[in-house]
């Protein structure tokens, strides 16, 4: 089984939809877990930490399970702008290395 | 401040030529990691050293790979013989004090063709 595992997509939506991706992870010991955002032919960045209680950042919101190792991203009112890959991200057990998700891709359109 | 650079952006070899891939870090970084990213794949840590020292190469492919960083600026991952299958974009990133905020600040990546 892969540390991370995504759907890959692709998710094709209308501006304004609501889309969520969804992701499991096998390492019960991992502590920290997060969600990337990677444009074409870019850098992966950053988008947001995912905390056990749940977690907003306008019209993202995250959310963990640790039961089911299961980690979500919801993006509600879609953008144009939105459309990119979306990686999920676990720390290592030792929490100093990032394992990364192949990437659920998103394109929004008008 | 200067994000992580790393070159050279693409680079087309053949077969059984020498690669090396260079990353100069974001100053202040203590973390340093090399990835590989292809479609089959998606992104695999290859290697990471702290405070120039390598931490954990489990993920380096094959002994054909290698990767130093002789000071805290500059970093080589070296492909020899490099072959058609380690076709790749490969990133480095650093950060600061390993994975406490989560933010791993990546380079633009080398694209590697290996005809």
């Amino acid at each position: 089984r892969k540390e991370v595992e995504q759907d890959p997509g692709p998710f094709n939506v209308p501006e304004g939809a609501t889309v969520a991706f969804n992701c499991t992870y096998s390492n019960s010991a991992s502590q920290s877990f997060f969600w990337y955002r990677q444009d074409c032919r870019k850098e992966p960045k950053l988008l947001m930490s995912v905390y056990s209680s749940g977690n907003e950042d306008g019209r993202f919101t995250a959310q963990l399970n640790r039961a089911s190792q299961y980690i979500s991203l919801l993006i509600r009112d879609s953008k144009l702008s939105d459309s990119a890959t979306y990686l999920c991200v676990v720390a290592n057990q030792a929490g100093t290395a990032l394992i990364f998700g192949k990437g659920t891709t998103l394109s929004v359109s008008s | 401040d200067a994000g992580v650079i790393q070159s050279p952006r693409h680079e087309v070899t053949e077969m059984g030529q020498e690669v090396t891939l260079r990353c100069k870090p974001i100053s202040g970084h203590d973390y340093l990691f090399w990835y590989r990213q292809t479609m089959m794949r998606g992104l695999e840590l290859l290697i990471y050293f702290n405070n120039n020292v390598p931490i954990d190469d489990s993920g380096m492919p094959e002994d054909r790979f290698s990767a130093k960083m002789p000071n805290a600026s500059f970093s080589t991952l070296k492909i020899q013989p490099s072959e058609p299958r380690d076709s790749a974009v490969y990133f480095c990133a650093s950060n600061r004090q390993g994975m406490n905020t989560g933010e791993l600040f990546f380079g633009e990546g080398s694209r590697l063709t290996v005809l």
